[in-house]
Parts: C-alpha cells; sequence; structure tokens
C-alpha cells in the first residue's frame, strides 16, 4: 500500500523567507509524486508532480522539490514566500496503475509579514 | 488547460433528501473521473473511481448505494448522495483523467472546484 506523510501540520515562514515543506512516501513500487495547493473554499491546483525523470522538479509560482528515493523524501521548497503563498498544500503519491492518488494530510503553510 | 466543473458549487438540503452533483470535464474526455470528499481540516480521500459506460469501484468503507455513482458520458459523471444526513456534510471534489493516455506515463488529473454539502 501507498502512503505519504507531511511532517507538520502547519508552517509559519516569514514574507521573503525559504518555503520548505515536508513530505516521505511510502510505495512498493516507483511512486508518481505530486504536490498541489488548495485555497480555502477551492479545489486542488496541481504544483509539480515527479513521473521518474528528472529528480529535480520546477513547478508553478516558483516552488519546486526534488526527489530523494533513499531518503523516500519529496519536500517542497520555495525560495522566498509571499503572502499569496499561503494555503493548504497536500503532497500525494500514486502507482499508475490504477491512478489512485493517496493524498497526505496537508501542511497549512502561513506567511508573516 | 485542462478544466473540470461541478455543480452546484454549493447545496443545503434537509435530512432525507437526495442530492446530485455534477462533475463535467470542459475541454477534454475523460474515461475516468474520480470522487473524492474532505472534512473540514482534513485530507482528501477518495470514494469511488467512476469509469464511463461501466460501474463504479467504491473504496472501502464507502457505501455505493448511499453514493451512487453515474458516468454516463466521457464528460459527465454525477454522485448522487442518497437519503443525505448531516454525517453527510462535507467538500465533494472530482477529478478528471484525459482520455488520451501514453503508456507507461501517468497523465494528469485535474481537479474540480468542489462541491460543499450541507445537511440540515
Amino acid at each position: 500500500a501507498q502512503s505519504v506523510t507531511q511532517l507538520g501540520s502547519h508552517v509559519s515562514v516569514s514574507e521573503g523567507a525559504l518555503v520548505l515543506l515536508r513530505c516521505n512516501y511510502s510505495s512498493s513500487v516507483p511512486p508518481y509524486l505530486f504536490w498541489y495547493v488548495q485555497y480555502p473554499n477551492q479545489g486542488l491546483q496541481l504544483l509539480l508532480k515527479y513521473t521518474s525523470a528528472a529528480t529535480l522538479v520546477k513547478g508553478i509560482n516558483g516552488f519546486e522539490a526534488e526527489f530523494k528515493k533513499s531518503e523516500t523524501s519529496f519536500h517542497l521548497t520555495k525560495p522566498s514566500a509571499h503572502m499569496s503563498d499561503a494555503a493548504e498544500y497536500f503532497c500525494a503519491v500514486s502507482d499508475n496503475r490504477d491512478d489512485k492518488i493517496i493524498f497526505g494530510k496537508g501542511t497549512r503553510l502561513h506567511i508573516l509579514p | 488547460g485542462a478544466v473540470v466543473s461541478q455543480h452546484p458549487s454549493r447545496v443545503i438540503c434537509k435530512s432525507g433528501t437526495s442530492v446530485k452533483i455534477e462533475c463535467r470535464s470542459l475541454d477534454f474526455q475523460a474515461t475516468t473521473m474520480f470522487w473524492y470528499r474532505q472534512f473540514p481540516k482534513q485530507s482528501l480521500m477518495l470514494m469511488a473511481t467512476s469509469n464511463e459506460g461501466s460501474k463504479a469501484t467504491y473504496e472501502q468503507g464507502v457505501e455505493k448505494d448511499k453514493f451512487l455513482i453515474n458516468h454516463a458520458s466521457l464528460t459527465l459523471s454525477t454522485l448522487t448522495v442518497t437519503s443525505a444526513h448531516p454525517e453527510d456534510s462535507s467538500f465533494y471534489i472530482c477529478s478528471a483523467r484525459d482520455q488520451i493516455a501514453v503508456a507507461g506515463v501517468q497523465e494528469t488529473q485535474y481537479f474540480g472546484p468542489g462541491t460543499r454539502l450541507l445537511v440540515l
């Protein structure tokens, strides 16, 4: 069975500071990994996805994530936080056999002025 | 880009009534759609996988007779919450996968904006 664990249900960073949201996965097959963002009362927007190509994946809004097989991690980073980055972020995993996406519990990112 | 819509965006109903939620892929054909529910401040939980022209596949613990799913066309899937009760109040989100899939490549699922259901 696949699963993801997001460390920290809430993360606060100052505007302009580095954003780091942690995600570890568990999968018996090579995984496909995703980061989604959800703004209040809205659906999900795909930030980026890893599909066994380059281990460093660049996404939208300046976010990127690095797949590290040895650490079973897929942490999300952004060099400089903006106020507009405040949202809920979900890490997710899929094995592509049936395309079921398993979501982590989410991390709420707070941006401090 | 690919767009998925849901209707209605929010609905309030009385306990015991049935509510239908529509999920449409607007600019692509989707042989597979997925239905999720999200409780406040929690993650998305997959309820069922909806395949065009066949019966939906439900996740463990999801009552198929209570959450009726129909995927009659390549652009429309519906979720009907039958005999709704207050505990069914939740945020329901659908996603759709493009029909054109390249073997061995994970195709992106496109998510709808969600439907908030409140059962009184």
